[in-house]
């Protein structure tokens, strides 16, 4: 069964509200997660690092005031896109690794379609 | 910021074919890891190799960590159509649950029946 979890897995807003996505880590407790961005037929560029009770950390070129993160528990970090607008569609994952040494492995969630119109 | 070159960026290519992705970097990995995505899903670990040279088979699928650790590849032998997804190698910044995982470009393959 799936250890990360997404959600909503699809959602449509209109121009201009906001729109909070949800992580959680199923079986293990995770201090830190990760949020990306996937646009159509590309990669993933990480956005953010999400630290449990601390601020998160933004990768250059993230907006912090449009993406509010926010991990206030070990099991959920959330991501808000305030103010949407159409070139904030996109997919957005989520993941959390499940700590392990040299064998730690990320887990992804099931990501989150946002179409804003 | 190390960038993760992945060649070629699209492949299609018939059933029973064999096919080799590449993933190149200018810097050394400490380890370098493989995840298959398929359309609106997120990516799903194939392997992660740690030593320079290192082979790894997961059935038909072949991961080999370069020598210097800056570059490896990925062998498919006799593709199948279940095999299309989209291919990420990527480079975790450490070994701890705090690690970044950054990606690659991706290499977008398709097996036609």
């Amino acid at each position: 069964g799936a250890v990360v979890s997404q959600h909503p897995s699809r959602v449509i807003c209109k121009s201009g509200t906001s729109v909070k996505i949800e992580c959680r880590s199923l079986d293990f407790q995770a201090t830190t997660m990760f949020w990306y961005r996937q646009f159509p037929k590309q990669s993933l560029m990480l956005m953010a690092t999400s630290n449990e009770g601390s601020k998160a950390t933004y990768e250059q070129g993230v907006e912090k005031d449009k993406f509010l993160i926010n991990h206030a528990s070990l099991t959920l970090s959330t991501l808000t896109v305030t103010s949407a607008h159409p070139e904030d569609s996109s997919f957005y994952i989520c993941s959390a690794s499940r700590p392990g040494g040299m064998n730690t492995e990320a887990f992804f969630g099931q990501g989150t379609r946002l179409t804003v119109v | 910021t190390q960038l993760l070159e992945q060649s070629p960026q699209f492949l299609s290519i018939q059933e029973g074919e064999n096919l080799t992705v590449y993933c190149n970097s200018s810097s050394v990995f400490s380890s370098l890891q493989w995840y298959r995505q398929e359309p609106g899903e997120g990516p799903v670990l194939l392997v992660t190799v740690v030593t320079g040279g290192e082979v790894k088979k997961l059935k038909r699928l072949t991961f080999q960590f370069g020598d210097a650790r800056k570059d490896s590849s990925l062998h498919i032998t006799a593709a199948q159509p279940g095999d299309t997804g989209l291919y990420l190698c990527a480079s975790p910044r450490g070994y701890s649950s705090a690690s970044k995982i950054i990606f690659g470009s991706g290499t977008r393959l398709s097996i036609r029946p």
